[in-house]
């Protein structure tokens, strides 16, 4: 089946850790992003990136950083640096500039 | 940046149809107006999205007025899985990118 990937489900960070969410699509897709979401808000946009090893920043991206080493894969990390990072986190795909299509996101909590 | 106005909720008689306004005042001549859902928890799900035409396709009708300001998502006929957040969503061309800019939408309950 063809669609995007996200994991882990659920990941549980320490004060003072990084940690990593993987976003995989076997669409083909040229462009993927990644999405903010806090309770009862809209999605903000963290990063995006539109072609391999390339890669842009959205409108909220101080404490994340992204790679894009592989077309199939869009690895987002949440640095210490982030103060506030418990949220649901989003991943999206779209073929060039066209309708972008979303992963089923990981809810990340601090402890 | 085009900004949307929905009415934060909605119900719907399971079997009805759902009509979901939104206001665009300020799109531009080519910004798409698009359509999302997101059931609880779940990532947002593509509905349908349009320029200047009316669209339909097997989930929804997408009405666009002439004047393009405004737009009406319709579900032809609810059920209890169409219960959800619904994003009218104008797509902007920012940074070389077109980027969706979600605000905080419609939650539409479908009622028995």
């Amino acid at each position: 089946d063809g669609g995007i990937t996200q994991s882990p489900k659920y990941l549980f960070r320490k004060e003072g850790q990084n940690v990593t969410l993987s976003c995989e699509q076997n669409l083909n897709h040229d462009a993927m992003y990644w999405y903010r979401q806090d309770p009862g808000q809209g999605l903000r946009l963290i990063y995006y990136s539109q072609i391999v090893n390339d890669f842009q920043k959205g409108d909220i991206a101080e404490g994340y950083s992204v790679s894009r080493e592989k077309k199939e894969s869009f690895p987002l990390t949440v640095t210490s640096a982030q103060k506030n990072p418990t949220a649901f986190y989003l991943c999206a795909s779209s073929i060039g500039l066209e309708t972008q299509y979303f992963g089923p996101g990981t809810r990340l909590l601090v402890l | 940046d085009a900004k949307t106005t929905q009415p934060p909720s909605m119900d719907c008689a399971e079997g009805r149809a759902a009509n979901l306004p939104c206001n665009h005042s300020t799109i531009s001549g080519n910004e798409y107006v698009y359509w999302y859902r997101q059931i609880h928890s779940q990532g947002p799900q593509y509905i349908i999205h349009g320029l200047k035409n009316n669209e339909t396709n097997e989930m929804a009708s997408l009405i666009i007025t002439e004047d393009r300001k405004s737009s009406t998502l319709i579900l032809p006929h609810a059920t209890l899985r169409d219960t959800a957040v619904y994003y009218c969503i104008v797509r902007v061309l920012r940074a070389g990118s077109y980027q969706l800019t979600f605000g905080k939408g419609t939650k539409l309950s479908v009622i028995p």
